[in-house]
C-alpha cells in the first residue's frame, strides 16, 4: 500500500461545478499537510496547507479527517484555469518524511 | 526570471554517461533538494542540503550524488546514467523545514536510452 493515496483520475467537470478529491494516508504519526497544483509539464506549486480545523481560500476549501486519515479538497465554481494535477502531500515528523502522491488530475470543460 | 533555474531543461544520454544538471536560485534560501518525478509516482527526494556544509540522503539517493558549490546553486550528477534513471527532475527551495513551502524549479527532462 502506497504511504500517500491518491485517484488518478483524470475527473472531468464542466465549468462552475463543484469537484471534491481525497488523499488517503498510511502513517498516522503524520503532521502536516499541502495540496499542491502541478500544471502540465511544469513544476508543482503550493496550493493551501491543511490544518486541523480545515481551511478555506477562495472557492477552495481543504479539510483534515485524522480518525479517518484522509485529506480533501473542494473547488467550487470550477474555472478552466482550475484544470491541473493536484498533489497531495503529507509530512511526518516522526521519521522526517515528506511524502508525495501521484496526483489527481482535473479537467474542467466549457 | 524564475527564482529557482534548473539546467538543462530537456538532456537525452547514453548509458553510463556521467551527467549534471544545475540548479540556481536567487531566494536566498539556505535549504535545497533534488527530487525525482516519474508517472504514476509522486515526487521522490533524492538528496537534500539545508546549508553549503551539509548534505542528507534522501529516499532514492543511490545512483546520484550532489554538490552544494554556493548558497545559492546545488548540482545533481549521474556518474554513470542508466535508463531507468530516465525521469523529471526537480530542485527546489525551502526557507525552513521540509514542512514548509517548497519553490521548484522548472524541471529537467532526462531521457537515458
Amino acid at each position: 500500500r502506497k504511504e500517500v493515496e491518491q485517484d488518478p483520475g483524470p475527473f472531468n467537470v464542466p465549468e462552475g461545478a463543484t469537484v471534491a478529491f481525497n488523499c488517503t494516508y498510511s502513517n498516522s504519526a503524520s503532521q502536516s499537510f499541502f495540496w499542491y497544483r502541478q500544471d502540465c509539464r511544469k513544476e508543482p506549486k503550493l496550493l493551501m496547507s491543511v490544518y486541523s480545523s480545515g481551511n478555506e481560500d477562495g472557492r477552495f476549501t481543504a479539510q483534515l479527517n485524522r480518525a479517518s486519515q484522509y485529506i480533501s479538497l473542494l473547488i467550487r465554481d470550477s474555472k478552466l484555469s482550475d484544470s491541473a494535477t493536484y498533489l497531495c502531500v503529507v509530512f511526518s515528523d516522526s521519521n522526517y518524511q515528506l511524502i508525495w502522491g501521484a496526483g489527481t488530475k482535473l479537467i474542467i470543460k466549457p | 526570471d524564475a527564482d529557482v533555474t534548473q539546467t538543462p531543461r530537456n538532456r537525452i544520454t547514453k548509458t553510463g554517461k556521467r551527467i549534471m544538471l544545475e540548479c540556481s536560485q536567487t531566494k536566498g534560501h539556505d535549504r535545497m533538494y533534488w527530487y525525482r518525478q516519474d508517472p504514476g509516482l509522486g515526487l521522490r527526494l533524492i538528496y537534500y542540503s539545508f546549508d553549503v556544509k551539509d548534505i542528507n540522503k534522501g529516499e532514492i539517493s543511490d545512483g546520484y550524488s550532489v554538490s552544494r558549490q554556493a548558497q545559492a546553486k546545488f548540482s545533481l550528477s549521474l556518474e554513470s546514467a542508466i535508463p531507468n534513471q530516465t525521469a523529471l527532475y526537480f530542485c527546489a527551495t525551502s526557507d525552513g523545514d521540509l514542512n514548509t513551502e517548497a519553490f521548484f524549479g522548472q524541471g529537467t527532462r532526462l531521457t537515458v536510452v
